[in-house]
């Protein structure tokens, strides 16, 4: 099976623009969430997406939203840009989730998003 | 929300010799306790989970335990080699909210 693809792997952007990053998950994965990591902070959860729907959230502002389609694929979006949204963000797929259930995730490549 | 907290941020080893890290964790719902390897430039690998009907469980040079009662849990490392440095992550999940510790990069010496 192919693993989880990201795309794109880079991306530079300036304050104030917005951004829109792609994940696809292996296939049959239902489940995507999404991190930032930064040197400084690690491994940080943003959400988690389950049949289209936001089941988990983690404490970033509105400014970050996402999405999942039908077919599971996400997109997460930035806007108004600051500078401290410079980051790796990664998303992870999951077979199952919920219930108790064996979740282990397995990762993107990431993309490297640097704002000017 | 879950809060993972893991020690030490740093750890150099000498080759052959066992590294351990630790992590605590607050939300005691948490159920499925992953830890993940992970090398410069590359993205994180499992590389060992346990889960919370579980106190101990080992792989080959690789072992972790679960202490659900004092919510903690600890990665081992035996005959450590230069292979086995990264920054590693333990992270505490329930229902796939999956929080993550600060990290802890491991340096073998040769």
């Amino acid at each position: 099976k192919a693993g989880v693809t990201q795309t794109p792997r880079y991306l530079i952007k300036t304050r104030g623009q917005q951004v829109t990053l792609s994940c696809s998950p292996i296939s049959g994965h239902r489940s995507v969430s999404w991190y930032q990591q930064t040197p400084g902070q690690g491994l940080q959860f943003l959400f988690e997406y389950f049949s289209e729907t936001q089941r988990n959230k983690g404490n970033f502002p509105g400014r970050f939203s996402g999405r999942q389609f039908s077919n599971s694929r996400s997109e997460m979006n930035v806007s108004t840009l600051e500078l401290g949204d410079s980051a790796l963000y990664l998303c992870a797929s999951s077979l199952i989730s919920g219930g108790g259930s064996y979740n282990e995730q397995f990762f993107g490549p990431g993309t490297r998003l640097t704002v000017l | 929300g879950e809060n993972v907290e893991q020690h030490p941020s740093t750890l150099s080893v000498q080759e052959g010799d066992s590294a351990v890290i630790k992590c605590t964790y607050s939300d005691s719902a948490s159920n499925y306790f992953p830890w993940y390897k992970q090398e410069l430039g590359k993205r994180p690998q499992l590389i060992i989970d346990i889960r919370s009907n579980v106190g101990e469980k080992k792989d080959q040079r690789i072992a972790v335990t679960l202490n659900k009662t004092a919510k903690h849990f600890s990665l081992h490392i035996t005959e450590t080699q230069p292979e086995d440095s990264a920054v590693y992550f333990c992270a505490a999940s329930r229902d796939n909210d999956m929080r993550f510790g600060a990290g802890t990069r491991l340096t073998v010496k040769p």
